[in-house]
């Protein structure tokens, strides 16, 4: 039961920042929003996380809706290996499970053209 | 250089024929955990490790054991596969399994029974 609901596809060209949005409407006030990547052939890999202020690191940033009922990873310059699925998955409060459980929804698969 | 390591990367066998993969941390990650990854299905969580000797299911756990012996083994055990556990399998640490740590993946063991 994904709690996070993301586009299926998008496409971006290289060089160019891409935004992928991901919609959490019942999220709850102690859960941590999680992104994670998934290249081919390649494990799920961790890109960043908060909780309401917007994060950034070497990978990407991160911004939270004021409301947080929404957030956007940002990739400031796409390459060619940013082609991956990435998931944005909520942890802590009802939907973090006691068992530390990653919930993988569908994601979003990104293409990215030379 | 920081990760989890799964032994075998391939690995084709028989019903019934007891097999292990093998995983091993060496970031003195507390919680270890194993997923299994089918099409159609995305992850599924199948064992955790909150700490040594401290094991407990996952959400598909049928099929399979594992142990905790030391922190950063956490080998996952089929003792008598059968061709639905034909899967990819991926073995991931974290510092702690609480909301606020991302977790590191292994790169994967994919498996056929046949």
């Amino acid at each position: 039961d994904a709690k996070t609901t993301q586009p299926n596809s998008m496409e971006s060209n290289e060089e160019e920042p891409v935004h992928l949005p991901c919609n959490h409407s019942t999220i709850s006030g102690t859960d941590y929003i999680h992104w994670y990547r998934q290249l081919p052939s390649q494990g799920p890999e961790y890109v960043i996380h908060g909780l309401t202020s917007n994060v950034n690191n070497r990978m990407a940033s991160l911004a939270i809706a004021e409301d947080r009922k929404s957030s956007t990873l940002i990739l400031h310059r796409a390459t060619l290996r940013d082609a991956a699925v990435y998931y944005c998955i909520l942890r802590g409060g009802p939907y973090g499970g006691s068992q530390g459980n990653l919930i993988f929804g569908k994601g979003t698969k990104l293409s990215v053209k030379p | 250089e920081a990760q989890v390591t799964q032994n075998p990367r391939y690995l084709i066998t028989v019903t019934g024929k007891k097999l292990t993969v093998t995983c091993s941390q060496n970031m003195n990650h507390e919680y270890m955990s194993w997923y299994r990854q089918d099409p159609g299905l995305g992850l599924r969580q199948i064992y955790y490790s909150m700490n040594v000797e401290v094991t407990d299911k996952g959400d598909v756990p049928e099929g399979y054991k594992v142990s905790r012996k030391e922190k950063r083994n956490f080998p996952l055990i089929l003792e008598s596969p059968s061709p639905n556990q034909t899967s990819l399998y991926f073995c991931a640490s974290s510092l702690s399994w609480g909301p606020n740590y991302g977790y590191t993946f292994g790169s994967g063991t994919r498996l056929t029974v046949v």
